[in-house]
């Protein structure tokens, strides 16, 4: 069955770089791909979708790679800030043709001043 | 546009009880789905609820239901408690369904089983 996998080990890095964070998937390439941010105690919050046949995709300073012949997608953050410290997560269906989500344990990023 | 609540948002319960975690979704959102989160397994999908009707359904125990009512209102019930059934379980509501368009999470229940 498909299985996502995102780095566990925190990232840390200085205010205003861009990070980059990275979501794996072991199958099927999936119809679409969904990247969340999630903060301690609190419930995920939606941050971009991109579907298959979209190479890429920006919401202000953020931007969404996805790479269906290395079965892999980016996640950026440019111009990081403090307020970006969290845990992000990214979740695709489960198999072809369901919308059973499946999420990866997510990357914590760290922004320092 | 309220958010999605979930009630209760702490609940400490003992091994063998039973506990209802409700869920109210966004207005006119019809797709209600309920997670398990835990430090080591992250997010697990439980099950899915579209217009009352379970739509989709996780790898999870008999013990784990729900139900879904005409105002799109879902609970979660979960029998015979065990201490691995402690976790934060977080509710998503979405207006297709799960994976269409973005899911707008609650709060979370947090449940402690002692």
């Amino acid at each position: 069955s498909q299985k996502i996998e995102q780095n566990s080990e925190a990232l840390n890095i200085q205010e205003g770089k861009t990070a980059t964070l990275t979501c794996n998937y072991t199958n099927y390439s999936p119809a679409y791909l969904q990247w969340y941010r999630q903060d301690p105690g609190r419930g995920p919050v939606f941050l971009l979708l991109i579907r298959e046949n979209e190479k890429e995709k920006r919401k202000e300073r953020l931007k969404v790679t996805f790479d269906t012949t290395l079965k892999q997608s980016l996640f950026h953050i440019t111009a990081s800030q403090p307020a970006d410290s969290a845990t992000y997560l990214c979740a695709l269906p489960q198999s072809y043709n369901t919308d059973k989500l499946i999420f990866g344990t997510g990357t914590r990023l760290q922004v320092f001043p | 546009k309220a958010g999605v609540t979930q009630t209760p948002r702490y609940l400490i319960k003992t091994r063998g009880q039973q506990v209802t975690l409700s869920c109210s979704p966004i207005s006119g959102h019809r797709s209600v789905s309920w997670y398990q989160q835990t430090p080591g397994q992250g997010l697990q999908f439980l099950f899915e609820y579209f217009s009352e009707t379970q739509r989709n359904k996780g790898n999870f125990p008999g013990r784990f239901s729900g139900r879904q009512f005409s105002n799109s209102r879902s609970e979660m019930n979960v029998s015979t408690l065990e201490l691995g059934d402690s976790a934060l379980y977080l509710c998503a509501s979405s207006s297709e369904g799960q994976g269409h368009t973005e899911a707008f999470f609650g709060q979370g229940t947090r449940l402690t089983v002692v």
